[in-house]
């Protein structure tokens, strides 16, 4: 059984800090890995993608990729309220259809001012 | 460029009814796959189509039957609804570019009485 693991929290970050999201996952063989971020009701939003081992990093958010030890994780730089959501992890396990992928179950994250 | 579109947004209905969900993907997506997401269950994968085709389906009942249109737009039909099937269904289009990359519609919230 292919899993996608992410501790379920909420993780509680102080305004103006680093918030750092962790997802592992059990097949070796994935090859793309995305960070969705979903407010309360709402549908996900896709904020992130990374293929390659090592860091990526847009505007805050930095995915980084460790293939070896089977984990992608999200850092967010000066947290914001607004950034308080749940954050889900997908891992697609091959290369292939949207069909395939596997998502984990969320990490609420809440930014406390 | 537009998003992913669905309609309706909300939708109350009974027990036994039937029920019909519209999706049009973000233009040029021809990959589409729909989801449903409870508060208990996480995300959980329906069905994809591609080109009109179903290529891949999730594990749910036979009530549980989509399709898709040769401009890509694609409607999901639930029969006989249970109280179970209350939940928000999301639409997801794509490329067919193998990494899996998929944009989330708005939803479509179900309440079945």
């Amino acid at each position: 059984q292919k899993e996608v693991e992410q501790n379920s929290g909420p993780l509680s970050v102080p305004e103006g800090a680093i918030a750092s999201l962790n997802c592992t996952y059990s097949d070796r063989g994935s090859q793309s890995f995305f960070w969705y971020r979903q407010y309360s009701g709402k549908s996900p939003e896709l904020i992130m993608s990374i293929y390659s081992n090592g860091d990526k990093e847009d505007g805050r958010f930095t995915a980084q990729l460790n293939k070896a030890s089977q984990y992608v994780s999200l850092l967010i730089r000066d947290s914001q309220p607004s950034d308080s959501a749940t954050y889900l992890c997908a891992v697609n396990p091959g290369y292939s259809s949207a069909s395939k992928i596997i998502f984990g179950s969320g990490t609420r994250l809440s930014i406390r001012p | 460029k537009a998003g992913v579109t669905q309609t309706p947004r909300y939708l109350i209905k009974t027990r036994g009814q039937q029920v019909t969900l519209s999706c049009s993907p973000i233009s040029g997506h021809r990959s589409v796959s729909w989801y449903q997401q409870t508060p208990g269950q996480g995300l959980q994968f329906l069905f994809e189509y591609f080109s009109e085709t179903q290529r891949n389906k999730g594990n749910f009942p036979g009530r549980f039957s989509g399709r898709q249109f040769s401009n890509s737009r694609s409607e999901m039909n639930v029969s006989t609804l249970e109280l179970g099937d209350s939940a928000l269904y999301l639409c997801a289009s794509g490329w067919e570019d193998g990494w899996g990359t998929q944009y989330f519609g708005p939803g479509t919230r179900l309440l079945v009485l």
